[in-house]
């Protein structure tokens, strides 16, 4: 079965202090791994899209990476706006729908 | 200007009541999606429409009707509501079916709460 796990389920940081999060996937032939973002009381919002392995995208102070096997959302000097939930979702394999995985909240301090 | 829009933002109603959402994008896609987003947020499909054919229905009830009056709408029709659909309604669209290499562009939700 297509599967998407998210850890950690939720992070705390301190503004400034930098971490990853993890998007692991089981669904084969990937066609594309998407990153969202979504804020409370809010729709989710197209961060980015990841194609191959080893693809790098990167967006103020979030990049990106991808594997074969998991995706990587990394955040360099967090700030407290950068406190919200981040969704990942890859196609399923008939290619007809996005699956999410339950998102990571994060939230950042000053 | 809004890209994709839902109305009502939110939604109160009494159990056994049939109650609609509607959504319109104006991105030109020609395929719209309705998600659902549990209390535990986890975010699941329910519907797409592609040119006003229905293309996917996931293990979702008969109670719920998606309808596309046209490309740029999709509405959901939800009969005799219970206290389980309780949940925010997502609406979404993409250029082509599924968003496989399509970026899906999402509504700011519909909260349900039945009561």
């Amino acid at each position: 079965e297509d599967q998407v796990t998210q850890s950690p389920e939720a992070l705390r940081l301190q503004e400034g202090e930098s971490s990853s999060l993890n998007c692991s996937y089981t669904v084969s032939g990937l066609r594309g791994l998407f990153w969202y973002r979504q804020d409370p009381g809010k729709g989710p919002e197209f961060l980015f899209t990841l194609y191959s392995a080893g693809e790098e995208k990167e967006k103020e102070r979030l990049k990106a990476t991808l594997t074969k096997k998991e995706s990587f959302l990394h955040i360099t000097a967090p700030k407290p706006e950068d406190s919200a939930t981040y969704l990942c979702a890859v196609p399923n394999q008939a290619g007809t729908a996005l699956i999410f995985g339950k998102g990571t909240t994060l939230s950042v301090s000053s | 200007d809004t890209a994709v829009s839902q109305t009502p933002k939110y939604l109160v109603t009494q159990m056994g009541n049939d109650k609609s959402i509607k959504c319109e994008q104006n991105l030109g896609h020609d395929t719209m999606y309705w998600y659902k987003q549990d209390s535990k947020k986890f975010l699941k499909i329910m519907f797409s429409y592609n040119n006003k054919e229905l293309i996917i229905n996931e293990t979702v009830p008969n109670r719920f009707s998606p309808k596309s009056p046209d490309k740029a709408h999709l509405n959901l029709h939800i009969n005799s509501l219970e206290l389980g659909d309780s949940a925010v309604y997502f609406c979404a669209s993409s250029h082509h079916p599924g968003g496989s290499t399509d970026t899906q562009y999402f509504g700011p939700g519909t909260r349900l709460t039945v009561l």
